[in-house]
This record gives structure tokens, sequence and C-alpha cells, in this order.
């Protein structure tokens, strides 16, 4: 079973430019969610989709972060203009079903940002 | 939102022993799931263990089992014959049904596994 696909993996970018991310999550998992994790800290949740409808994004940074999932499958996430404390990992993880609590979030390996 | 303290930023066992991460979490539901995630320096997250909270006894797998206390809302894992494969970040999490089946984590102990 293919695992969650992130890219880029690393990505160095001015302060003030944007960004994007592209997650494909494994096939039939119906929720995907982005993390924020800061070096040091655990991953933060950015967003959360069920299908290709948004559960929560009440910590996104609505300003200047932006995420869609198409079609309830793939999703970008975006940064415009970035700020030097954006710099951090951007994980991606998926589900299978929503409401079963005991389903494990499988992750894909992360975006490494610097924003210099 | 729930919160999740894990009061060990890092933790050293010598390769063979067994070490204890402890994990606390406060939260009014009756009915969630824990876990912990092992996250190696190349970063993908993977799943070490899990526990229902309605279930009193405690889940193991292999090498790696778990405490869990309710009452204390603390949820330890144990890892016994430590291996150098070992060596990651660990963290507990929780998930909820009240918050759209949200995942909570803690802030990670950094584990090194001495030869």
């Amino acid at each position: 079973e293919a695992g969650v696909a992130q890219s880029p993996r690393y990505k160095i970018i001015e302060k003030r430019q944007s960004v994007a991310f592209w997650c494909n999550p494994i096939s039939g998992h119906a929720t995907l969610y982005w993390y924020q994790q800061i070096l040091g800290q655990g991953p933060k949740l950015l967003i959360q989709f069920q299908n290709n409808g948004v559960v929560d994004d009440s910590q996104l940074p609505k300003d200047r972060f932006s995420a869609e999932r198409l079609k309830g499958v793939d999703s970008t996430l975006k940064i415009q203009p970035a700020k030097l404390e954006d710099s951090a990992v951007y994980l991606c993880a998926s589900s299978f079903l929503g409401t079963a609590l005991n389903t494990e979030a499988f992750f894909g390996q992360g975006t490494r940002l610097t924003v210099v | 939102a729930q919160t999740v303290t894990q009061s060990q930023p890092e933790m050293s066992v010598q390769e063979a022993e067994t070490v204890t991460l402890s994990c606390t979490y406060d939260t009014s539901e009756s009915d969630y799931y824990l876990f912990w995630y092992k996250q190696p320096p190349s970063r993908q997250m993977i799943l070490v263990i899990r526990q229902e909270a309605y279930k009193q006894q405690n889940a193991t797998e292999n090498r790696f089992s778990v405490n869990f206390q309710k009452a204390a809302k603390s949820f330890s894992l144990k890892i016994s014959d430590s291996q150098l494969g070992d060596a990651a970040m660990y963290f507990c999490a929780y998930r909820s049904p009240n918050t759209g089946n949200q995942f909570y984590f803690g802030t990670g102990t950094s584990l090194t596994v001495i030869p």
C-alpha cells in the first residue's frame, strides 16, 4: 500500500514570497490533515478535511495560509506571503474513517520550509 | 482543546535496557483514544501503539507496552530491550471524538539509545 506522498521535501524561500505544498493521501482515506511542526515542538493542526469539506481550520492563519482539497483527494497548502516564523516542517496525514476513533493517522515525510 | 503534556524533553537508555516515557493529558471526555507515535530523523511519524480509553487492559505491541491510568489521565510508554533503532522523537497523542476526531500532540520526548 502506497503511503502519504508529500512534495517538495525541502523548500527555501525569502520572506514575503509564496510557496505551495502538495499532499496525496492514501487511497480511500476520507480525512486529511495538515500539521505545522516547529523545531522542538509537537505537530499543531492547521486544517482538517473530511472528503473535500473543511472540518476544522480554526488554527489556520487565514490572512496568509490557504488550503484546498479538490475532489476529496489531493490537497495543497499555500502560504502567501511567507514570514520568518513560518519556518517549520509541514506534515500531511490521512486516516481512513473520520468517525472511527481507533483509526490511526498515517503521515507523510513532511516538507521542511525555511524562510530567510 | 485537550492538552497533552510530555514532561521529559530528553531521555536516554542503554541498549537492551528498559525505559519509560511519560505522558499526561487533560480531558473531560470519557471516550477517546491515545496513541504513541515515533518520529525518526527521516521525519515520518510512525504509529507505535494505541489504547482505547474504555479498555482497562494495557495495550502491548512486542517490546512496547503502555501503562494507562484513566483516573490519573496518564499514559506512559515502556520500551523493553531497547535497540539502537528505537532512537527517535516520541509523541503522545490524544484523539477526541468531540472536536472532529482531531489528534492533539504533546511536545515530544527525544530518546537516545546508548550502545
